[in-house]
């Protein structure tokens, strides 16, 4: 049972163009979401996130879009740069009895900007 | 300041055999999680410590799969009669303690079952 799907392995893009990745959820418990990036070999390093009661958060060149309704999660990265080359997974935080905090991750996208 | 520190990076083991991989938190955090990433997939969640307890244990795919955390800090994943479906990258991360705050990971650790 994959609660956050993240539909498209892989995405290319232009430098200077915009990246979109996409994330569904099927769990209306879920109320934080969060964005990470991974590059090969390395532990993946959180980017940003989105509480629940917000529609859209933004940190430079990353914004991240919430649409609750759909249950769907979007990431923007506005311009893209080869730098931004990375796997990109999507995680949400279920509202819990327990509130452990864990993160229930996507597969992931492999995002590749071209020079 | 020091991030969380995965030991080893790499670890080749025959079938079989046991293994022990370790996490070293960030100072003061006291929430820990170990996840696992196979080939080709997301990272799927094995155990939640709080402090030394583990109240989330849901994730460990099989009685062969235990770990502790000695101190509020050092934890330690044991697999034991390791198969070869057991390759994957372990991966550490910690929080302070807040909800709704990012995870931190480490680097990992490469498990290769031969």
């Amino acid at each position: 049972d994959q609660q956050v799907k993240q539909n498209s392995p892989s995405l290319s893009v232009q430098e200077g163009r915009i990246s979109i990745l996409n994330c569904d959820y099927t769990n209306s418990m879920f109320d934080y979401f969060l964005w990470y990036k991974k590059y090969p070999a390395e532990g993946p390093t959180f980017l940003i996130s989105i509480s629940s009661i917000k529609d859209k958060n933004e940190d430079g060149r990353f914004t991240v879009f919430l649409n609750k309704s759909a249950k769907h999660l979007s990431l923007h990265i506005v311009p893209s740069q080869p730098g931004d080359s990375a796997v990109y997974f999507c995680a949400a935080s279920p509202i819990s009895s327990s509130n452990t905090g864990k993160l229930i991750f996507g597969q992931g996208t492999t995002l590749q900007v071209k020079p | 300041g020091a991030g969380v520190s995965q030991s080893p990076s790499n670890k080749v083991t025959e079938k079989g055999k046991d293994v022990e991989l370790r996490c070293d938190p960030i100072s003061g955090h006291t929430a820990l999680y170990w996840y696992r990433q196979s080939l080709g997939q997301g990272l799927e969640f094995l155990i939640y410590f709080q402090g030394n307890s583990a109240p989330d244990k849901s994730g460990l795919p099989s009685d062969r799969f235990s770990a502790e955390r000695t101190g509020g800090s050092v934890s330690t994943l044991t697999i034991q009669r390791t198969q070869q479906e057991d390759s994957a990258v372990y991966l550490c991360a910690t929080r302070e303690g807040t909800y709704n705050s990012p995870l931190h990971f480490g680097n990992g650790t490469r498990l290769t079952v031969t």
